[in-house]
């Protein structure tokens, strides 16, 4: 079974701090993605990511970035954390072969920031 | 890249059948349709897909129109541990997926 994990199930900064969210995932999947989940909006996607190194913006890119380092390692990164970005961080993942592949989702990470 | 439009909340029954019905009008040619379950506090997880026709497996049935402008999920029998967000998406894979507000499926006993 494929295995997408989150560094936290929940967090909570302040406003201003820097605030990383690691995902891994253990499937060799080359594409890699961050969305945010709030009620009422459904999920949408800030970045991905199809290969090390690599990133692309989603729709919502503004006020977090990403790294990718290693294949199975994907970062997102609010770099003065804000009360708007308090909300469910999902990651997911997926290999690259094939027409159309489903994404892999990890657990979530709940952030309040305050 | 296609809308969806999916009812916002549905309510059933412990074993009744349960269809959510999905419209994406603008649906292009090489678009599947995919359908994702979301309990709360997890992340979504991967239901059923398909281009055409009908696909089931061993947890729904997917049915699409020949003209594909809308598909409808089949849930057999549900139970309680059913009751979750149902996502409709379509798209050509990859990051091509947007997932909008869902269904939200309230099972009874």
């Amino acid at each position: 079974d494929v295995k997408v994990t989150q560094s936290s199930r929940y967090l909570v900064k302040r406003t201003g701090e820097k605030v990383f969210l690691e995902c891994v995932q253990d499937m060799d999947h080359e594409n890699m993605f961050w969305y945010r989940q709030d009620p009422g909006l459904g999920l949408r996607l800030i970045y991905f990511s199809y290969d090390v190194k690599m990133k692309e913006k989603g729709d919502i890119p503004e006020g977090y970035s990403v790294s990718r380092e290693k294949k199975e390692r994907f970062s997102l990164i609010l770099e003065s954390a804000s009360t708007n970005q308090t909300s469910m961080y999902l990651c997911a993942s997926n290999p690259a072969t094939g027409v159309v592949e489903t994404q892999y989702f990890g657990p979530g990470t709940r952030l309040l920031v305050l | 890249l296609a809308k969806t439009t999916q009812p916002i909340s549905m309510d059933s029954y412990e074993g009744q059948e349960v269809n959510i019905t999905c419209s994406h009008n603008n649906i292009a040619t090489n678009d599947y349709i995919t359908w994702y379950q979301q309990f709360p506090s997890q992340g979504p997880r991967f239901i059923i897909q398909g281009y055409k026709t009908k696909v089931t497996n061993e947890v729904a049935s997917l049915f699409i129109p020949a003209d594909r402008k809308s598909s409808t999920l089949s849930l057999p029998r549900v139970s309680l541990s059913d009751t979750a967000v149902y996502y409709c998406l379509v798209g050509e894979g990859t990051y091509k997926y947007i997932f909008g507000t869902g269904t939200r499926l309230k099972v009874l006993a």
